[in-house]
């Protein structure tokens, strides 16, 4: 397997900032995603690295870094409806290796 | 617009009746995936398909079987339920094979599945 590790539950404040961790153990993947998935709903899409380095989409960051086998994701001025799990996952040669997720709970 | 499609979103079911869940998609993606999704594992693949009659076995495949016949579907049908087949099942889809794709995953609303 890949060991994609995410811590299981955080909590953060409305405005505030959070970074979300995943590591990983593998030799080599053609990409990282990170995805959102709000309770009973299908996950989706948030962000895509391919290659190390910070990738911005308004709010939401993802930074990898392939030789240190990290990545985090940043969510900047939370809002209440981004309370949610996250999921990080790797793409590698058509086949996808997932995190158990980070649930994120977001209080006023 | 293209999506994908999961149906019975809930069923309830008895231990020993067979179970089909299907997954429809107008992506016209070839790849094609089931997972499960249970409380502190995160999701786990249990078949996957590249193309119309190809399927393999995930790392969850025991106790369940899938069948490709056109692009667009990808059923999932369970022999015998037994009540650890109790979850949520995600159909997912992507296209190509080729290397350089992205492969972003487009996932349906997941099916919930109970075997009393």
């Amino acid at each position: 397997g890949q060991n994609i590790d995410q811590p299981t539950e955080m909590t953060a404040t409305e405005g505030a900032i959070v970074q979300i961790n995943c590591t990983y153990q593998t030799s080599g993947f053609n990409g990282l995603f990170w995805y959102q998935q709000h309770a009973g709903e299908a996950p989706t899409f948030l962000s895509y690295n391919v290659l190390d380095g910070l990738e911005e989409k308004g709010r939401f960051s993802s930074f990898l870094s392939r030789s240190k086998g990290y990545s985090y994701l940043l969510l900047k001025e939370l809002q209440m409806k981004d309370s949610a799990s996250y999921l990080c996952f790797l793409y590698n040669f058509n086949k996808f290796y997932f995190g158990s997720g980070t649930k994120l709970n977001v209080k006023p | 617009d293209a999506e994908i499609t999961q149906s019975p979103r809930h069923k309830i079911t008895e231990t020993g009746r067979q179970v089909t869940l299907a997954c429809h998609q107008t992506w016209n993606h070839n790849n094609m995936f089931w997972y499960r999704q249970d409380l502190g594992h995160g999701l786990r693949l249990i078949h996957y398909s590249y193309g119309v009659q190809d399927t393999n076995k995930g790392e969850v495949s025991d106790g369940y079987s899938v069948s490709r016949s056109n692009t667009e579907d990808l059923p999932l049908t369970l022999e015998s339920a037994a009540s650890s087949q109790t979850s949520v099942y995600f159909c997912a889809s992507s296209e190509g094979r080729v290397t350089t794709n992205t492969g972003e995953l487009f996932f349906g609303e997941g099916s919930r599945l109970t075997v009393l």
